[in-house]
């Protein structure tokens, strides 16, 4: 089926360690953005790209990197894991920025602990 | 910068209307959204509204927006216990902006 797929789907990780959240899509979307999804928080923005070869930060960027490999796929990376980091991470495209018609399409989550 | 704002929990009984409320502040918002996240699960789309309308209504579901108070609800006819998930609002600023959400709204359907 069409749409964001995310890997892995759960993962353990112990504080330092590093890690690389998968993210591909297939219905040429533009742009790609990763979000986290906490407790009363709701969805915070982490990194976006726009377009191929283009990130940018979003609300909360830090320990955090990313990497647009090509139109279809944006990867997240935690270089040295942190509790704080503990969430569920989604990751979503849209045709472009702001798409009103269809929004955003979602992943269907990561679910990632850090202990 | 924007804030979209939610209450955090709504229980209702199976048959009734649900209505979830939501503000933002950003006045420039275009678009407006409605996402229905249930459990295990991504976002899911369920309806928009552009700023320029009051009112969208697509079977049991109705969305009114007051632009004046920058509040957008979400109306749910007949809820069902499949209704049971955590809805999200969101809004696009104009120039074609990223999405903001709210913090989503825990809706529960019991018998």
């Amino acid at each position: 089926n069409a749409g964001v797929t995310q890997t892995p789907k759960f993962q353990v990780l112990k504080t330092g360690q590093s890690m690389t959240l998968q993210c591909a899509q297939d219905m040429n979307h533009n742009s790609m953005y990763w979000y986290r999804q906490d407790p009363g928080m709701g969805l915070r923005l982490i990194y976006y790209s726009a377009s191929e070869g283009t990130t940018d930060k979003g609300e909360v960027p830090n320990g955090y990197n990313v990497s647009r490999l090509n139109k279809r796929e944006f990867s997240l990376r935690l270089e040295s894991a942190a509790p704080s980091q503990t969430s569920v991470y989604f990751c979503a495209s849209s045709e472009a920025l702001g798409d009103a018609t269809y929004g955003y399409t979602f992943g269907s989550g990561t679910r990632l602990t850090v202990v | 910068g924007e804030d979209v704002e939610q209450s955090l929990f709504l229980s209702v009984r199976e048959g009734d209307s649900s209505v979830i409320n939501c503000t933002y502040t950003d006045s420039s918002s275009t678009y407006l959204y409605w996402y229905k996240q249930e459990p295990g699960a991504g976002l899911q789309l369920l309806t928009y509204i552009f700023s320029n309308m009051d009112m969208k209504q697509d079977q049991r579901l109705t969305v009114l927006l007051n632009k004046k108070d920058k509040h957008l609800s979400l109306r749910i006819a007949d809820t069902q216990t499949g209704d049971s998930a955590i809805y999200f609002c969101a809004e696009s600023g104009g120039g074609g902006n990223k999405l903001t959400f709210g913090t989503g709204t825990q809706l529960k359907v019991e018998l």
